[in-house]
C-alpha cells in the first residue's frame, strides 16, 4: 500500500457518458498529480493541484477537468467519453515536490 | 525539464547486477535525477533520486557523473521481480514528473 488511494479500481462505461475518478493523497501531501496511460502510450501528465489550487496543466482535454478539495482529496472528471479515453489513470502525491508516490490506478474502459 | 535518453531494453541474469544508463546532457543545476519503475500495469514505484552525489538505498544505487550529464541506476542483485520498465526522469523541485519511454529490463533465469 503506497498510501495513495484511488477509486474505483475498474470502471466500464459507455461512450458519451461522464465518470469521476477519485484520489486520496498520502497523509500530509499537499500536491496531487494526475496521469493517463493509454495502451500504446507512456504516462502522460494531465494536471497538478497544490493545496486546492491548480498548479500545472499538461495534455488534458477540455472534456476533462479536475479539482482538489479542502481535505486534499482530488477528483478527475471525464465527460463525453470516447473509446480513445480508455486507459489507466494514475494519481500521485507529494509533500514538497520531492518524493512522488503513485496510487495503483483506475482502469477505465469505454465501450 | 531536461530530456533524458535511455536504451529501450536490456537483459540481465538473475543474481547479477543490473546497470541501467541514462543520459541527461541538458540538466540544470537545480534539477534532480529520479528513477521510477513500473511493473506491468501497476502504478509507478519510486526507486531513488539524487542531485549531485551518489545515493544508495535498500533498493538500488544511483551513480551520477561529476558533470551530471549522465547517471546509472544499479540494482545489485537482480531478481525476476525486478522485471519492469525503468524510467529516468529529470525535474526541478515541486515540478511534475515527465515520463519518457524508459528501459524495459528483462531479468532471466
Amino acid at each position: 500500500d503506497s498510501g495513495v488511494t484511488q477509486t474505483p479500481k475498474h470502471l466500464i462505461t459507455a461512450t458519451g457518458q461522464r465518470v469521476t475518478l477519485r484520489c486520496s493523497p498520502r497523509s500530509g501531501d499537499l500536491s496531487v498529480y494526475w496521469y493517463q496511460q493509454s495502451l500504446d502510450q507512456g504516462l502522460q501528465f494531465l494536471i497538478q493541484y497544490y493545496n486546492g489550487e491548480e498548479r500545472a496543466k499538461g495534455n488534458i482535454l477540455e472534456r476533462f477537468s479536475a479539482q482538489q478539495f479542502p481535505d486534499l482529496h482530488s477528483e478527475l472528471n471525464l465527460s463525453s467519453l470516447e473509446l480513445g479515453d480508455s486507459a489507466l489513470y494514475f494519481c500521485a502525491s507529494s509533500v514538497g515536490g520531492v518524493g512522488y508516490t503513485f496510487g495503483s490506478g483506475t482502469r477505465l474502459t469505454v465501450v | 525539464d531536461a530530456k533524458t535518453t535511455q536504451p529501450p531494453s536490456m537483459d540481465c541474469a538473475e543474481g547479477r547486477a543490473a546497470n541501467l544508463p541514462c543520459n541527461h546532457s541538458t540538466i540544470s543545476g537545480n534539477e534532480y535525477v529520479y528513477w521510477y519503475r513500473q511493473i506491468h500495469s501497476q502504478g509507478p514505484q519510486y526507486i531513488i533520486h539524487g542531485l549531485k552525489n551518489n545515493e544508495t538505498n535498500e533498493m538500488a544505487s544511483l551513480i551520477i557523473t561529476e558533470d551530471r550529464k549522465s547517471s546509472t541506476l544499479i540494482l545489485p542483485h537482480a531478481t525476476l521481480r525486478d522485471t519492469a520498465v525503468y524510467y529516468c526522469i529529470v525535474t526541478g523541485t515541486a515540478s511534475k514528473l515527465t515520463f519518457g519511454t524508459g528501459t524495459r529490463l528483462q531479468v532471466t533465469l
